[in-house]
Protein backbone atom coordinates (compact mmCIF):
# COMPACT_ATOMS: atom_id res chain seq x y z
CA UNK A 1 0.00 0.00 0.00
CA UNK A 2 1.86 3.41 -0.74
CA UNK A 3 1.70 6.12 1.66
CA UNK A 4 1.17 9.35 1.67
CA UNK A 5 3.31 11.83 -1.17
CA UNK A 6 4.23 14.93 -0.89
CA UNK A 7 5.96 17.23 -2.89
CA UNK A 8 7.99 18.75 -3.19
CA UNK A 9 10.68 17.51 -0.48
CA UNK A 10 12.82 20.77 -0.22
CA UNK A 11 11.65 24.23 -1.03
CA UNK A 12 13.70 27.51 -0.65
CA UNK A 13 12.25 30.72 -1.00
CA UNK A 14 12.99 34.40 -0.61
CA UNK A 15 10.50 36.25 1.98
CA UNK A 16 7.08 37.84 0.37
CA UNK A 17 7.52 35.08 -2.46
CA UNK A 18 4.39 32.27 -2.74
CA UNK A 19 5.14 28.82 -2.26
CA UNK A 20 2.54 25.68 -2.69
CA UNK A 21 2.50 22.08 -1.44
CA UNK A 22 1.24 19.03 -2.51
CA UNK A 23 -0.34 16.04 -0.81
CA UNK A 24 -1.58 12.84 -2.16
CA UNK A 25 -3.34 11.14 0.60
CA UNK A 26 -3.55 7.02 0.98
CA UNK A 27 -6.10 6.07 -1.04
CA UNK A 28 -9.76 5.83 0.57
CA UNK A 29 -8.49 7.75 2.82
CA UNK A 30 -11.31 10.45 4.00
CA UNK A 31 -9.18 12.37 6.63
CA UNK A 32 -6.33 14.84 5.47
CA UNK A 33 -4.75 17.00 7.41
CA UNK A 34 -1.70 19.85 7.27
CA UNK A 35 0.36 20.46 10.53
CA UNK A 36 3.38 23.13 10.24
CA UNK A 37 6.60 21.85 12.23
CA UNK A 38 9.18 24.15 13.61
CA UNK A 39 12.86 23.48 14.37
CA UNK A 40 12.62 22.09 18.06
CA UNK A 41 8.87 22.12 18.18
CA UNK A 42 6.14 19.25 17.86
CA UNK A 43 3.85 19.79 14.86
CA UNK A 44 0.95 22.20 15.34
CA UNK A 45 -2.22 21.62 13.09
CA UNK A 46 -3.04 24.11 10.63
CA UNK A 47 -5.99 22.48 8.77
CA UNK A 48 -7.73 19.25 8.84
CA UNK A 49 -10.09 17.96 5.59
CA UNK A 50 -12.84 15.41 5.67
CA UNK A 51 -13.39 14.82 1.85
CA UNK A 52 -13.71 17.88 0.62
CA UNK A 53 -14.75 20.06 3.49
CA UNK A 54 -13.05 21.40 6.16
CA UNK A 55 -13.35 20.38 9.83
CA UNK A 56 -10.83 22.64 11.55
CA UNK A 57 -8.96 25.76 10.51
CA UNK A 58 -8.87 28.18 13.40
CA UNK A 59 -4.90 27.43 13.71
CA UNK A 60 -4.63 28.75 10.08
CA UNK A 61 -3.29 32.23 9.44
CA UNK A 62 -5.89 32.71 6.77
CA UNK A 63 -4.34 36.07 5.57
CA UNK A 64 -1.29 33.96 4.07
CA UNK A 65 -2.34 30.54 4.03
CA UNK A 66 -4.87 28.86 2.12
CA UNK A 67 -5.22 25.17 1.44
CA UNK A 68 -8.15 23.17 -0.81
CA UNK A 69 -8.98 19.26 -1.32
CA UNK A 70 -11.35 19.88 -4.06
CA UNK A 71 -12.45 16.22 -4.68
CA UNK A 72 -11.49 15.06 -1.71
CA UNK A 73 -8.71 13.32 -2.61
CA UNK A 74 -5.02 15.38 -2.83
CA UNK A 75 -4.38 18.69 -1.44
CA UNK A 76 -2.50 22.36 -1.61
CA UNK A 77 -1.48 24.02 0.83
CA UNK A 78 -0.56 27.83 -0.44
CA UNK A 79 1.41 30.08 1.52
CA UNK A 80 1.52 33.67 -0.01
CA UNK A 81 3.30 35.82 0.96
CA UNK A 82 5.98 34.00 2.97
CA UNK A 83 7.41 35.45 5.79
CA UNK A 84 10.78 34.09 7.25
CA UNK A 85 8.82 32.63 10.35
CA UNK A 86 7.04 30.32 8.03
CA UNK A 87 10.55 28.53 7.82
CA UNK A 88 9.21 24.77 9.39
CA UNK A 89 8.64 21.76 7.82
CA UNK A 90 4.72 20.62 6.35
CA UNK A 91 3.90 17.45 7.50
CA UNK A 92 0.42 16.10 5.05
CA UNK A 93 -1.14 13.39 7.18
CA UNK A 94 -4.03 11.07 6.57
CA UNK A 95 -6.68 8.09 8.32
CA UNK A 96 -9.93 6.53 7.25
CA UNK A 97 -12.14 9.41 8.99
CA UNK A 98 -13.89 7.09 11.48
CA UNK A 99 -13.76 9.72 14.24
CA UNK A 100 -13.36 9.06 17.00
CA UNK A 101 -12.32 5.53 17.04
CA UNK A 102 -8.73 5.11 18.55
CA UNK A 103 -8.13 3.17 15.58
CA UNK A 104 -8.00 5.85 13.17
CA UNK A 105 -4.42 6.12 13.07
CA UNK A 106 -3.26 9.20 11.26
CA UNK A 107 -0.36 8.31 8.74
CA UNK A 108 2.50 10.73 8.12
CA UNK A 109 4.06 11.85 4.73
CA UNK A 110 7.67 12.57 4.34
CA UNK A 111 7.04 16.34 4.67
CA UNK A 112 8.10 19.40 2.82
CA UNK A 113 10.83 21.75 4.49
CA UNK A 114 10.46 25.21 3.98
CA UNK A 115 13.19 27.41 4.02
CA UNK A 116 12.42 31.41 3.76
CA UNK A 117 15.37 33.93 3.21
CA UNK B 1 -7.63 23.43 25.52
CA UNK B 2 -5.26 20.78 25.64
CA UNK B 3 -1.47 20.86 26.29
CA UNK B 4 0.97 18.44 26.42
CA UNK B 5 4.64 18.50 27.82
CA UNK B 6 7.83 16.27 27.69
CA UNK B 7 10.32 17.27 29.94
CA UNK B 8 13.45 15.57 28.14
CA UNK B 9 14.57 17.45 25.19
CA UNK B 10 17.25 14.40 24.68
CA UNK B 11 17.88 11.02 26.18
CA UNK B 12 20.67 8.62 25.56
CA UNK B 13 20.18 4.53 26.62
CA UNK B 14 23.28 1.93 26.44
CA UNK B 15 21.84 -0.73 23.39
CA UNK B 16 20.20 -3.67 25.07
CA UNK B 17 19.57 -1.49 27.85
CA UNK B 18 15.80 -0.47 28.58
CA UNK B 19 14.55 3.16 28.68
CA UNK B 20 11.47 5.42 29.88
CA UNK B 21 10.03 8.75 28.19
CA UNK B 22 8.09 10.92 29.83
CA UNK B 23 5.17 12.42 29.10
CA UNK B 24 2.34 14.60 30.91
CA UNK B 25 -0.40 16.11 29.62
CA UNK B 26 -3.59 18.72 30.81
CA UNK B 27 -7.10 18.24 29.72
CA UNK B 28 -10.50 18.61 31.10
CA UNK B 29 -12.03 15.93 28.79
CA UNK B 30 -12.70 12.61 30.06
CA UNK B 31 -13.06 10.72 26.71
CA UNK B 32 -9.36 11.18 24.65
CA UNK B 33 -6.20 8.76 23.02
CA UNK B 34 -3.04 9.45 23.60
CA UNK B 35 -0.13 8.32 20.98
CA UNK B 36 3.60 7.96 21.03
CA UNK B 37 5.12 9.19 17.53
CA UNK B 38 8.84 7.83 16.58
CA UNK B 39 10.44 10.47 13.78
CA UNK B 40 13.62 9.21 13.37
CA UNK B 41 15.97 11.31 11.01
CA UNK B 42 14.81 12.51 7.74
CA UNK B 43 12.13 10.17 7.83
CA UNK B 44 8.77 10.49 8.17
CA UNK B 45 6.64 9.84 11.45
CA UNK B 46 4.98 6.77 12.57
CA UNK B 47 3.00 5.84 15.30
CA UNK B 48 4.61 3.15 17.80
CA UNK B 49 1.87 2.83 20.49
CA UNK B 50 -1.78 3.84 21.27
CA UNK B 51 -3.81 4.18 24.77
CA UNK B 52 -7.26 4.30 24.88
CA UNK B 53 -8.21 6.78 28.40
CA UNK B 54 -11.17 4.55 28.75
CA UNK B 55 -8.46 1.46 29.88
CA UNK B 56 -7.27 0.86 32.82
CA UNK B 57 -4.24 -1.28 31.26
CA UNK B 58 -0.90 -0.49 29.66
CA UNK B 59 -0.33 -0.83 26.08
CA UNK B 60 2.18 -2.73 24.69
CA UNK B 61 3.80 -3.28 21.52
CA UNK B 62 6.62 -5.51 21.24
CA UNK B 63 9.25 -3.73 23.03
CA UNK B 64 7.47 -0.76 23.71
CA UNK B 65 4.88 -0.26 26.97
CA UNK B 66 3.31 2.12 28.40
CA UNK B 67 3.08 3.41 31.90
CA UNK B 68 -0.69 5.46 31.69
CA UNK B 69 -1.58 6.97 35.59
CA UNK B 70 -4.82 8.58 34.04
CA UNK B 71 -5.32 10.32 37.47
CA UNK B 72 -1.57 11.60 37.64
CA UNK B 73 -2.22 12.70 33.77
CA UNK B 74 1.00 11.09 32.82
CA UNK B 75 1.99 8.65 29.92
CA UNK B 76 5.62 7.33 29.21
CA UNK B 77 7.21 4.72 27.46
CA UNK B 78 9.19 2.10 27.80
CA UNK B 79 11.51 0.77 25.40
CA UNK B 80 13.23 -2.15 26.00
CA UNK B 81 16.16 -3.94 24.87
CA UNK B 82 16.86 -1.00 22.57
CA UNK B 83 17.90 -1.34 19.55
CA UNK B 84 19.93 1.17 16.97
CA UNK B 85 16.95 1.49 15.22
CA UNK B 86 15.10 3.42 17.97
CA UNK B 87 17.07 6.34 17.57
CA UNK B 88 14.88 8.92 16.45
CA UNK B 89 12.80 12.17 18.22
CA UNK B 90 9.68 10.85 19.65
CA UNK B 91 6.93 12.81 20.43
CA UNK B 92 3.88 12.39 22.57
CA UNK B 93 0.19 13.19 21.58
CA UNK B 94 -3.28 13.79 22.63
CA UNK B 95 -6.22 12.71 20.68
CA UNK B 96 -9.82 14.46 21.77
CA UNK B 97 -12.22 11.81 22.10
CA UNK B 98 -15.17 14.33 20.97
CA UNK B 99 -15.98 13.99 17.11
CA UNK B 100 -15.06 16.71 14.79
CA UNK B 101 -11.33 17.56 17.11
CA UNK B 102 -9.84 14.49 15.87
CA UNK B 103 -6.51 16.54 15.42
CA UNK B 104 -3.54 15.36 17.04
CA UNK B 105 -1.58 17.84 20.22
CA UNK B 106 2.14 16.94 20.40
CA UNK B 107 4.67 17.90 22.83
CA UNK B 108 8.32 18.60 21.57
CA UNK B 109 9.49 15.68 21.51
CA UNK B 110 12.56 14.23 23.21
CA UNK B 111 15.59 12.76 20.98
CA UNK B 112 16.67 9.53 21.87
CA UNK B 113 20.02 8.25 20.98
CA UNK B 114 21.14 4.53 21.15
CA UNK B 115 25.20 3.84 22.69
CA UNK B 116 26.22 0.95 20.69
Amino acid sequence: EAGVAQSPRYKIIEKRQSVAFWCNPISGHATLYWYQQILGQGPKLLIQFQNNGVVDDSQLPKDRFSAERLKGVDSTLKIQPAKLEDSAVYLCASSLGLGTDSTDTQYFGPGTRLTVL
Amino acid sequence: AQTVTQSQPEMSVQEAETVTLSCTYDTSESDYYLFWYKQPPSRQMILVIRQEAYKQQNATENRFSVNFQKAAKSFSLKISDSQLGDAAMYFCAYRSGNFGNEKLTFGTGTRLTIIP
